[in-house]
């Protein structure tokens, strides 16, 4: 199936560095989620996006829905060891609870003391 | 936000065996729910589309006669692994969307072990 293009692949940060990663497409979303998935776990929902142009906080986290809707970035300000995981974008192109859900290839982050 | 159950965490099983993973949606109601594989390292991939009272909808590629899925209630759907094997190994997660149908909220996932 179709998958999302995210970038980095990886990284490796220091504590308290900012953090920045983006997700691309071909086509076209009217939504973008941001999700971490820890090791052996489900991904869990960091940020939604429901809105091109859209500019969203979560605490240490922003995330954008790009104003020609095929893009969208996440930030993370001042990591911390517990940021460590994979990050996944996702894009839909419906709302309503049948809709699917497009997964990038995933970020994965590193954090160093 | 919602909460998204499954059961069993882990599973391992012999090859040729049947295997039945549950999905709960705890404090809402899921008309639809859906089922992804997850191998090491990689992302999601949407295998099926899980529907309350009708027939699942299995994406491109995926065997229906392999992977049963039945959704009977609005909090409970399953998905049996039949004859599995050991490519079968990989890691099994539901997902759901609220009630709102805005966000879509993931299961623990199942690790499932086919020796």
């Amino acid at each position: 199936g179709q998958q999302l293009n995210q970038s980095p692949q990886s990284m490796f940060i220091q504590e308290g560095e900012d953090v920045s990663m983006n997700c691309t497409s071909s086509s076209i979303f009217n939504t973008w989620l941001w999700y971490k998935q820890d090791p052996g776990e489900g991904p869990v929902l960091l940020i939604a996006l429901y809105k091109a142009g859209e500019l969203t906080s979560n605490g240490r986290l922003t995330a954008q829905f790009g104003i020609t809707r095929k893009d969208s970035f996440l930030n993370i300000s001042a990591s911390i060891p517990s940021d460590v995981g994979i990050y996944f974008c996702a894009g839909s192109l419906n709302t309503g609870t049948a809709s699917k859900l497009t997964f990038g290839t995933g970020t994965r982050l590193q954090v160093t003391l | 936000g919602a909460v998204v159950s499954q059961h069993p965490s882990w599973v391992i099983c012999k090859s040729g065996t049947s295997v039945k993973i549950e999905c709960r949606s705890l404090d809402f109601q899921a008309t639809t729910m859906f089922w992804y594989r997850q191998f090491p390292k990689q992302s999601l991939m949407l295998m099926a589309t899980s529907n309350e009272g009708s027939k699942a909808t299995y994406e491109q590629g995926v065997e229906k006669d392999k992977f049963l899925i039945n959704h009977a209630s609005l909090t409970l759907s399953t998905l049996t692994v039949t004859s599995a094997h050991p490519e079968d190994s990989s890691f099994y997660i539901c997902s759901a969307r609220d009630g709102r149908g805005t966000s879509m909220f993931f299961g623990p996932g199942t690790r499932l072990t086919v020796l």
